[in-house]
């Protein structure tokens, strides 16, 4: 059984520099969510796939974020100019029909 | 503004007894709510959820309570054990959401042997 996978699990990087991080959902979900976590929040919505198509995003997606989901199967979310603000775990969460999520391990961004 | 409230940010429990972790929200579209458990450097799991037109739903030891009138819902884990010392998040979906799932802040739960 393969859950939802990201890589990297950390990431350590310098301001202004750009990162990319990866989420492979389950095989079979065509819905994929990216969240972002903050200490002593809960995760927060940022974007969402139906298969290829970007259907929503959250206000908190500043121009500097961009997701993609070219095949319909795994996502990247891409980070320009990383700020300190941006240090937080991100979350990838894939789902069927139903309203339960499944979410990876994450991966915990901290911008020097 | 939190339509997903978990007033209690902590609860210590003794082992053996019940833990009750309360969550509220405000939006009267929401129509599923979730509970899910997170460890340290994990992402969340899904633990037990219940749709609007139930009012209870149980899971081996845990079952969730929802009072739809006062828009409120409840965990209770019982015997609690120390493995079950986590951050529990209450989430909620619905309203055209797409899925998309509006979590609490969590309750971190600390069960002592």
């Amino acid at each position: 059984d393969t859950g939802v996978s990201q890589d990297p699990r950390h990431k350590i990087t310098k301001r202004g520099q750009n990162v990319t991080f990866r989420c492979d959902p389950i095989s079979e979900h065509n819905r994929l969510y990216w969240y972002r976590q903050t200490l002593g929040q809960g995760p927060e919505f940022l974007t969402y796939f139906q298969n290829e198509a970007q259907l929503e995003k959250s206000r908190l997606l500043s121009d500097r974020f961009s997701a993609e989901r070219p095949k319909g199967s795994f996502s990247t979310l891409e980070i320009q100019r990383t700020e300190q603000g941006d240090s937080a775990m991100y979350l990838c969460a894939s789902g069927d029909r139903g309203e339960k999520l499944f979410f990876g391990s994450g991966t915990q961004l901290s911008v020097l | 503004d939190q339509q997903v409230k978990q007033n209690s940010p902590s609860l210590s429990v003794q082992e053996g007894r019940i833990s009750i972790l309360n969550c509220d929200y405000t939006n009267s579209m929401f129509d599923y709510f979730l509970w899910y458990k997170k460890y340290p450097a994990e992402g969340p799991t899904f633990l037990i959820s219940i749709s609007s037109i139930k009012d209870k739903n149980e899971d081996g030891r845990f079952t969730v309570f929802l009072n739809k009138s006062a828009k409120h819902l409840s965990l209770h884990i019982v015997p609690s054990q120390p493995g079950d010392s986590a951050v529990y998040f209450c989430a909620a979906s619905g309203g055209g959401s797409q899925g998309n799932l509006i979590f609490g802040k969590g309750t971190k739960l600390s069960v002592k042997p």
